[in-house]
């Protein structure tokens, strides 16, 4: 048990179709993060969030738009993709603001995510 | 072009045996993490190396941090079917952002 959980944790939809993806923390942190892992990539940074506050945006379609209504919950909503964005979703929490360079990140288990 | 690139990427071999995995890059990086991720589940930490040419050991796991702190290397010593599992290094650079290998994914059979 890491903490952190997802949900759902597997997905299809199709391309006109809107969803969200959930992840929620118990752990008392105050970053959360969304990834991407597909087959043919590393893991990708999407988007970060420190305090509430959306810090990172890694250059994301906005056909992802994702949500953080309190330091507990993240939400990853889905609309309109396309084929190429199925792959496993991973939302992480981590400590910010310690020593750089020294954050542990604690992942989810995922959402296996399939757009037809 | 990755930041970090992982060698090799796919290792198979038999319970017992040793094995390096590498994780290379022409960057510098304030520290390195080594993660396990298991199917169907999240990457999990196994050490973060801070320090250039810095060792450290988890049982049968040996992590260490290039002098230059541009590489890392993991060593497995006797490895067992429970180590089976995608490794994965993840560096922290410039902006505090975590950038990942494309991992090694390490299958040992019985």
């Amino acid at each position: 048990e890491t903490g952190v959980t997802q949900t759902p944790r597997h997905l299809v939809m199709g391309m006109t179709n809107k969803k969200s993806l959930k992840c929620e923390q118990h752990l008392g942190h105050n970053a959360m993060y969304w990834y991407k892992q597909s087959a043919k990539k590393p893991l990708e940074l999407m988007f970060v969030y420190n305090f509430k506050e959306q810090t990172e945006n890694n250059s994301v379609p906005s056909r992802f738009s994702p949500e953080c209504p309190n330091s507990s919950h993240l939400f990853l909503h889905l609309h309109t993709l396309q084929p190429e964005d199925s792959a496993l979703y991973l939302c992480a929490s981590g400590l910010a603001g310690g020593r750089v360079g020294e954050e542990t990140q604690y992942f989810g288990p995922g959402t296996r995510l399939l757009v037809l | 072009t990755q930041l970090l690139e992982q060698s090799p990427q796919f290792l198979s071999i038999q319970e017992g045996e040793n094995l390096t995995v590498y994780c290379n890059s022409s960057s510098v990086f304030s520290s390195l993490q080594w993660y396990r991720q298991e199917p169907g589940e999240g990457p999990v930490l196994l050490v973060t190396v801070v320090t250039g040419g810095e060792v450290k050991k988890l049982k049968r796991l040996t992590f260490q941090f290039g002098d230059a702190r541009k590489d890392s290397s993991l060593h497995i010593t006797a490895a067992q079917p429970g180590d089976t599992g995608l490794y994965l290094c993840a560096g922290y650079a410039a902006g505090n952002m975590l950038t990942f290998g494309g991992g090694t994914r390490l299958m040992v059979k019985p």
